[in-house]
């Protein structure tokens, strides 16, 4: 079950700063830490952002991620074409007792 | 470095059953909770369910609760998902991963499609 909203879409120029939102809840992210996923057509997802903004290493400073209530966001500065691909928040949610995925969100470099 | 492969996955009838494992290695199995996840064709991801360390708290999607069973061995470093009574909104990728240490899920497999048809 998706409880957490996210815009289908977002896009941007080479160089750019795209920001992607996700809308939970105070059960989810309002209690909870967010972490961000990437996900390449037809490959697992990648772990991008953990404990709201914490960077896995491996992962470029271009990619960071913020909590506020019960949003969270996911900033992408600097696009590049490689960033091209569906991007994915989560939270445990207490209330469900379960894990929560955003809707997804499509990144497309113009 | 850390490796999940998944296994177990093909085409099954509506009702039937059908038994995923996940082999790790690379890391000490037996310290970190494991978490399997899918994806049905064209969609998001949905979380299945988790399992502790030890055994000790299993949780599950309700969407899948009361039908999939999760289980470890950790002696043989292996995650295992039973699933029973299948139906066609089973049909999805299924992955395992590895929860770090807020949960997050720090290391996937490649993941096994799972089709559930007539």
């Amino acid at each position: 079950q998706s409880v957490l909203t996210q815009s289908p879409s977002a896009s941007g120029t080479p160089g750019q700063r795209v920001t992607i939102s996700c809308s939970g809840g105070s059960s989810n992210i309002g209690r909870n830490f967010v972490s961000w996923y990437q996900q390449f057509p037809g490959t697992a997802p990648q772990l991008l952002i953990y404990r709201n903004n914490q960077r896995p290493s491996g992962v470029p400073d271009r990619f960071s991620g913020s909590k506020s209530g019960t949003s969270a966001s996911l900033a992408i500065s600097g696009l590049r074409s490689v960033d091209e691909a569906n991007y994915y928040c989560a939270s445990w949610d207490d209330s469900l007792s379960c894990y929560v995925f955003g809707t997804g969100t499509t990144v497309t470099v113009l | 470095q850390v490796e999940l492969v998944e296994s177990g996955g093909g085409l099954v009838k509506p009702g039937g059953s059908l038994r995923l494992s996940c082999a790790a290695s690379g890391f000490i199995f037996s310290d970190f909770y494991m978490t399997w996840i899918r994806q049905a064709p064209g969609k998001g991801l949905e979380w299945v369910g988790q399992v502790s360390s030890g055994l000790s708290s299993i949780y599950y999607a309700d969407s899948v609760k009361g039908r999939f069973t999760i289980s470890r061995d950790n002696a043989k470093n292996s995650l295992f998902l039973q699933m029973n009574s299948l139906r066609a909104e089973d049909t999805a990728v299924y992955f395992c991963a590895r929860a770090g240490s807020t949960w997050e899920f720090d290391h996937w497999g490649h993941g096994t499609l799972v089709t559930v048809s007539s």
